[in-house]
């Protein structure tokens, strides 16, 4: 059974910090993997995806890696903001069920 | 245009209450999903409709009846719930042609409460 699991559950940096945020997954079987936003109560923002045959994505400050043999993925965000604020949750597409395996999120908090 | 509509924002029913959430997409996708979402818990699949049949239903209660009229729009009917299925109901939608494997554009939610 697939199972993801993001580190830390919660950060707290100083505005204009670089900072990074760990996902694992325990099967490889998966099609695709994706990095959302969550703002409280609110929906999900889809950041960045990653196929399966790819081991990164950019888009703007945001940087997501792949390693599909370890089972793991990163995102990074450069220069943090405030408004970076929200709860980032990272998904993989099972390969296995077509479901999409959500992770607890880490929830960021950007101090000014 | 990416978006996926969600109606009602808030919904506040008591246990008798017979109520319908709606989702609509105009993207032409063929995959249409409903989540839930527990407060500060990750969402959790309960429906997936591929080309307007339904294809997963993750052990879901009747309490909860989905429904696709037609490949825009997605309904969940909800009768007899319980305090504990307040929660944020989540829609979405892909592409859905080759399978599930494209990316899943997920609407704003809808708040349910359930006295």
């Amino acid at each position: 059974k697939q199972e993801v699991t993001q580190i830390p559950a919660a950060l707290s940096v100083p505005e204009g910090e670089n900072l990074v945020l760990n996902c694992s997954f325990t099967d490889s079987a998966i099609y695709n993997l994706q990095w959302f936003r969550q703002d409280p109560g609110k929906g999900l923002t889809s950041l960045l995806l990653i196929q399966s045959s790819q081991r990164e994505q950019t888009s703007g400050r945001l940087n997501a890696s792949l390693d599909k043999s370890s089972g793991r993925s990163t995102l990074y965000i450069a220069a943090s903001q405030p408004g970076d604020s929200a709860t980032y949750l990272c998904a993989v597409l099972s390969g296995n069920t077509g479901k999409l395996i959500f992770g607890q999120g880490t929830t960021l908090q950007v101090k000014p | 245009d990416t978006e996926v509509t969600q109606t009602p924002k808030h919904l506040v029913m008591g246990m008798t209450n017979k109520k319908s959430l709606k989702c609509e997409q105009h993207m032409g996708h063929r995959a249409m999903y409903w989540y839930k979402q527990k407060a500060k818990k990750p969402p959790e699949l309960m429906f997936v409709y591929s080309y307007e049949k339904l294809s997963i239903n993750e052990s879901v209660p009747s309490r909860f009846s989905p429904e696709c009229p037609n490949s825009s729009l997605l309904n969940l009917h909800l009768h007899a719930l319980q305090p504990e299925d307040s929660a944020l109901y989540l829609c979405a939608s892909s592409q859905g042609t080759s399978g599930y494997t494209d990316t899943q554009y997920f609407g704003p939610g809808t708040r349910l409460t359930v006295l």
